[in-house]
């Protein structure tokens, strides 16, 4: 059973820091998405990742992909109040095209 | 880019009652549809799987004579709620795989508060 793990589930950042959420899966997935969730809204997408050492950047966010240690970064630089939100990694069920969301990281950046 | 609309956006109903919501692709055949259902502070539960033309692939401890699954046509997928209770009440949203090899696209949500 594919299971993804994010940690950690909360996070209190300061302004202008750096911090990263990471994502585990537990078995092969050909692509892994994150997302942003604000309060009482659907997801927003952020980045789709493809293959082993994909890398892709908007902004303040990086994210990245290892496929044989089956995980994946969100790394935040400089941290700035608009990011507060629930950061959600997912990946895709080979059968079916499923996809399985991780529990959510919230997000609150303070001044 | 790829549209799905999702109505309502919020619905209040009484308990017993049964609710509708519909997700349209605005642009572009959506021959697949994901319910996921969100409680408060909590992930994205993936309910069922519909695939226009053909039944429903509920997941394992959801119940499909409780949430109806229809897939008429490749623009519209409805998920009903039926004899409605308390313990429905959630954020119910959908999904769609859009045009690209590997995008999805999420309809708005529909916040559902049974009284």
């Amino acid at each position: 059973e594919l299971k993804v793990e994010q940690n950690p589930l909360f996070l209190s950042m300061q302004e202008e820091k750096n911090y990263t959420i990471y994502c585990n899966y537990s078995t092969t997935s050909d692509r892994l998405y994150w997302y942003r969730q604000d309060p009482g809204k659907s997801l927003e997408s952020l980045f789709v990742l493809l293959s082993n050492g994909a890398v892709k950047q908007e902004g303040r966010l990086m994210a990245s992909l290892d496929t044989k240690a089956r995980l994946s970064t969100l790394h935040i630089t400089a941290a700035v109040h608009d990011l507060s939100a629930t950061y959600f990694c997912a990946v895709v069920k080979n059968q079916g095209g499923k996809l399985i969301f991780g529990q959510g990281t919230e997000l609150s950046v303070k001044p | 880019g790829a549209v799905v609309s999702q109505h309502p956006s919020w619905v209040i109903c009484k308990s017993g009652t049964s609710v509708k919501i519909e997700c349209r692709s605005l642009d572009f055949q959506a021959t697949t549809m994901f319910w996921y259902r969100q409680f408060p502070k909590q992930s994205l539960m993936l309910m069922a799987t519909s695939n226009e033309g053909s039944k429903a692939t509920y997941e394992q401890g959801v119940e499909k004579d409780k949430f109806l699954i229809n897939h008429a046509s490749l623009t519209l997928s409805t998920l009903t709620v039926t004899s409605a209770h308390p313990e429905d009440s959630s954020f119910y949203i959908c999904s769609a795989r859009d045009r690209t090899a590997y995008g999805y696209t999420f309809g708005s949500g529909t916040r559902l508060t049974v009284v």
